[in-house]
């Protein structure tokens, strides 16, 4: 089955402890990116990697770190993780080509931190 | 740069009834898809129904269909016969098809749909 699959699914941090959220993804797809998801603010979007060892930051890259070191991997790393990073977080892929479809989104990470 | 305007946080309809939900997008590209996502109460992200700039016909997936009209930039959702389960947020995206901005999607902030029995 064609999936994006992130962990974990949910989890309770303290400030300071660093953690990373992995996403993985079975359809080969050059492009993956991360999104987090706040209440009235939509999607918006941390990294995104255009293919292995290619990232950029996105809209929001402060306090996130990620690498791309195999095609079908794309942790998210938070050093020093804070409260407002509290959020919903979101991993996705898409084929690179010109066009490249619809992302697929993994089911999301439910982070809190205290 | 590129944004995405949903200007209803918030809406009801009735079951059974169509409903439209807006979507107005600015770019300054010639090529763009815009995409609409639906997001249940439990979380994940589910894709609806696309539409390429240059499509002529306005897409259609069952009960979904994408009205599109490019010279005012709106990409709005039509949702005909609603049902219980279409209650969750919607959310508009687009992005550039061909490089620019390095094909990112970006999103609208959503739109709340609660169906009522």
């Amino acid at each position: 089955e064609a999936q994006v699959t992130q962990n974990p699914r949910y989890l309770i941090t303290v400030t300071g402890k660093k953690l990373t959220v992995t996403c993985s993804q079975n359809m080969n797809h050059e492009y993956m990116s991360w999104y987090r998801q706040d209440p009235g603010l939509g999607l918006r979007q941390i990294y995104y990697s255009m293919n292995v060892e290619v990232t950029d930051k996105g809209d929001v890259p402060e306090g996130y770190k990620v690498s791309r070191k195999e095609k079908r991997n794309f942790p998210l790393i938070l050093e020093s993780p804070s409260p407002n990073q509290t959020s919903l977080y979101f991993c996705a892929s898409r084929p690179g080509l010109p066009g490249g479809g619809e992302l697929f989104f993994g089911e999301g990470s439910r982070l809190t931190v205290l | 740069a590129q944004k995405i305007t949903q200007t209803q946080p918030g809406m009801f309809v009735q079951e059974k009834e169509a409903v439209t939900l807006d979507c107005t997008y600015d770019t300054s590209d010639q090529s763009y898809g815009l995409f609409w996502y639906k997001q249940p109460s439990s979380g994940e992200m589910i894709f609806l129904i696309y539409q390429g700039s240059y499509d002529e016909q306005n897409a259609t997936e069952g009960r979904y269909s994408l009205n599109f009209q490019k010279a005012r930039k709106s990409a709005n959702l039509v949702i005909s016969a609603s049902q219980l389960g279409d209650s969750a947020m919607y959310f508009c995206a687009m992005r550039d098809l061909y490089g620019g901005s390095q094909g990112n999607l970006i999103f609208g902030k959503g739109t709340k749909l609660s169906v009522k029995p």
